[in-house]
């Protein structure tokens, strides 16, 4: 079963409006992080927001907030006001502990456009 | 937050040939990681590299063709030997900086 789920391949947004990338995971550890990178064309990743499985309050890092529903399993991630340069790849990525060892994984990626 | 200097940036290499991808890191860190990530795909992990010990492969990854170095604990070397256009990637490294994970800043290779 895959462990992280993005179920959006490609996302078109105007700019200057709000987008939400979908995720959802799959763990039985009961302490996990959830990430979400970003990777522009160069092809670098870049870390945005973090969100601890007991964290109480959702996440926010500037223009990125995570939309943290655990008994869903889902960690989106909203972009307020996008900007061109927010046009790349996003990966969800989860960081959890099996028995054997600590994984982390990312899902497929949902590639944003912003539109002028 | 860790800062990871990985070359090169980008190769075009023949088929059969060698590569030799580094990466420093500006402070000591215990395990380091290596990725790859194919056109149109996530990332997927090749192996830990350990200081002091033979790195650990994941599945469907072995040494003979993705032999790793790390000599100390700021260092280490990934090679993709025997390179067959398949290979044709991203590759990057990382590691472990405090919750999550930081990476360099990829070696796009193409294999013609």
């Amino acid at each position: 079963a895959q462990k992280i789920t993005q179920t959006q391949p490609g996302m078109f947004v105007q700019e200057k409006e709000a987008v939400t990338l979908d995720c959802t995971y799959d763990t039985s550890d009961p302490s996990y992080g959830l990430f979400w990178y970003k990777q522009p064309s160069s092809g670098e990743m870049i870390f945005l927001i973090y969100q601890g499985s007991y964290d109480q309050q959702n996440a926010t890092e500037g223009r990125y907030s995570l939309n943290f529903q655990k008994a869903r399993k889902s960690a989106n991630l909203v972009i307020s006001a996008s900007q061109l340069g927010d046009s790349a790849m996003y990966f969800c990525a989860m960081r959890e502990t099996d028995n054997y060892g600590q994984n982390f994984v990312f899902g497929p990626g949902t590639r944003l456009s912003v539109l002028p | 937050s860790a800062v990871i200097s990985q070359k090169p940036s980008r190769d075009i290499c023949q088929r059969g040939t060698s590569l030799t991808i580094q990466c420093q890191v500006d402070s000591q860190v215990t395990m380091m990681f290596w990725y790859r990530q194919q056109p149109g795909q996530s990332l997927t992990l090749i192996a830990t590299a350990n200081q002091g010990s033979e790195a650990t492969y994941e599945s469907g990854f072995v040494i003979d063709k993705f032999p790793i170095s790390r000599p100390n604990l700021t260092f280490s070397t990934l090679t993709v030997s025997n390179m067959s256009p398949e290979d044709s990637s991203i590759y990057l490294c990382s590691v472990v900086q405090g919750l999550g994970y930081t990476f360099g800043s990829g070696t796009r290779l193409t294999v013609v």
